[in-house]
């Protein structure tokens, strides 16, 4: 049983456009809700988080929008760059343990 | 600033064979991780340690063992390989002793089983 999963599974877009990944999710007991950045042959990086309090949460041209209601997440990404080009996972967390949804490969033409 | 180091960054192993995944932060975060990611998929917890002389099992622990040898280190080993072990294993720690939200990784060990 999947309890987080992540669309698209792929994603193009165009430099300076917005880049949207989403992520649903099942238990409602997930507490914490963080997204990864993964570029080729490196380990994931968070890149932001949110918790199930906050409606959103922005850091510089990244930004989390969370519906607690229809149990879904989003990491937005402003003006698109080449360099933002990587696989980007959310996560969920319970009990401190945390769940992966499957990865958006992103990837931003110039 | 290293970070979250792994050795080694590539094994290949025949089935049967033992062999120990190496870890080291130099961060002095008290929680520490052990993921593995198979192609197209999330990263799925093996093995944690929220702290120095404590482990517990993840998600997918069958097959590993860890240790916690200091708070620097987590080592994980694999007793008899498994053509289903293949995959890229991370190590990752974090400041939150037990929170289980990994904040930094290493690059990866790829592990080929034939």
């Amino acid at each position: 049983q999947q309890q987080v999963k992540q669309s698209p599974q792929s994603l193009i877009v165009q430099k300076g456009g917005i880049s949207i990944i989403n992520c649903a999710y099942e238990n409602t007991a997930f507490d914490y809700f963080p997204w990864y950045q993964q570029f080729p042959g490196k380990g994931p990086a968070l890149l932001i988080a949110i918790r199930p309090d906050v409606s959103e949460k922005k850091e510089g041209r990244f930004t989390i929008s969370f519906n607690k209601s229809a149990k879904q997440f989003s990491l937005h990404i402003m003006d698109s760059q080449p360099g933002d080009s990587a696989t980007y996972f959310c996560a969920a967390t319970v009990a401190g343990k945390s769940t992966f949804g499957d990865g958006t490969t992103l990837t931003v033409k110039p | 600033n290293a970070g979250v180091t792994q050795t080694p960054k590539f094994q290949v192993l025949k089935t049967g064979q033992s062999m120990t995944l190496q870890c080291a932060q130099d961060m002095n975060h008290n929680s520490m991780y052990w993921y593995r990611q198979d192609p197209g998929m999330g990263l799925r917890l093996i093995y944690y340690s929220a702290s120095e002389g404590t482990t517990d099992k993840g998600e997918v622990p069958n097959g590993y063992n860890v240790s916690r040898l200091n708070k620097r280190e987590f080592s994980l080993r694999l007793e008899s390989a498994a053509p289903s072990q293949t995959s890229v294993y991370f190590c990752a720690s974090s400041a939150d002793r037990g929170s289980h939200q990994p904040q930094h990784f290493g690059d990866g060990t790829r592990l080929s089983i034939l």
